[in-house]
């Protein structure tokens, strides 16, 4: 269970095409999941917790009009690479939580998704 | 604010040998969660291991164990007979009420 699917897995494409990267949650439904950057050889960086229903929660340092998060559904929330240049290359990475009724958040851990990597040239 | 610290960017092992992963953390809420995740190469995350702050006993999954020193603030990855498969970066990850902050992670090579 808790399977999380992100799709597409690679990207390559112009400067200043728009890309779209979506995450699904399969088997559960999350009310909140989370888009995170990750560069070579470094960690995890949150970019942005995306709530359904509700405007996404962006990190300091992220431009919200160059991501954008849609978050239609319990089981889809999408990130938008607007207008991508060489500088948004990396590896994209989606998260979300299986909202147990009755557990803390803290209790739940977050499944990901397998990542995007997005190569601009 | 919350803090996640690995301090060994990687780590030799050989295979059957066991092998423990540092992390030390700091945060001042009452309750919080205890990650451990594998990022093999091919990027994806795969949680391995889960130890909350209100645990009295050590959490235990199969070849994983988490040693957890609440005193200490260390919550060290221990995973027995090493396996060539465990190859991978693992990053350890403490959560709040919402988000996960993430170490930078620790490179664990096992040799046959």
């Amino acid at each position: 269970g808790a399977v999380v699917s992100q799709h597409p897995s690679w990207v390559i494409c112009k400067s200043g095409t728009s890309v779209k990267i979506e995450c699904r949650s399969l088997d559960f439904q999350a009310t909140t999941m989370f888009w995170y950057r990750q560069f070579p050889k470094q960690s995890l960086m949150l970019m942005a917790t995306s709530n359904e229903g509700s405007k996404a929660t962006y990190e300091q340092g992220v431009e919200k009009d160059k991501f954008l998060i849609n978050h239609a559904s319990l089981t889809l929330s999408t990130l938008t690479v607007t207008s991508a240049h060489p500088e948004d290359s990396s590896f994209y990475i989606c998260s979300a939580r299986d909202a147990v009724q009755g557990a803390a958040a803290v209790d739940q851990p977050q499944h990901f998704g397998d990542g995007t990597r997005l190569s601009i040239l | 604010a919350q803090k996640i610290t690995q301090t060994q960017p990687g780590m030799f092992v050989q295979e059957k040998e066991a092998v423990t992963l540092d992390c030390t953390y700091d945060t001042s809420d009452p309750s919080y969660g205890l990650f451990w995740y594998k990022q093999p190469s091919s990027g994806e995350m795969i949680f391995l291991i889960y130890q909350g702050s209100y645990d009295q006993q050590n959490a235990t999954e199969g070849r994983y164990s988490l040693n957890f020193q609440k005193a200490r603030k260390s919550a060290n990855l221990v995973i027995s007979a090493s396996q060539l498969g465990d190859s991978a970066m693992y990053f350890c990850a403490l959560g709040g009420y919402s988000t996960l902050t993430f170490g930078k992670g620790t490179m664990l090579l096992v040799s046959p």
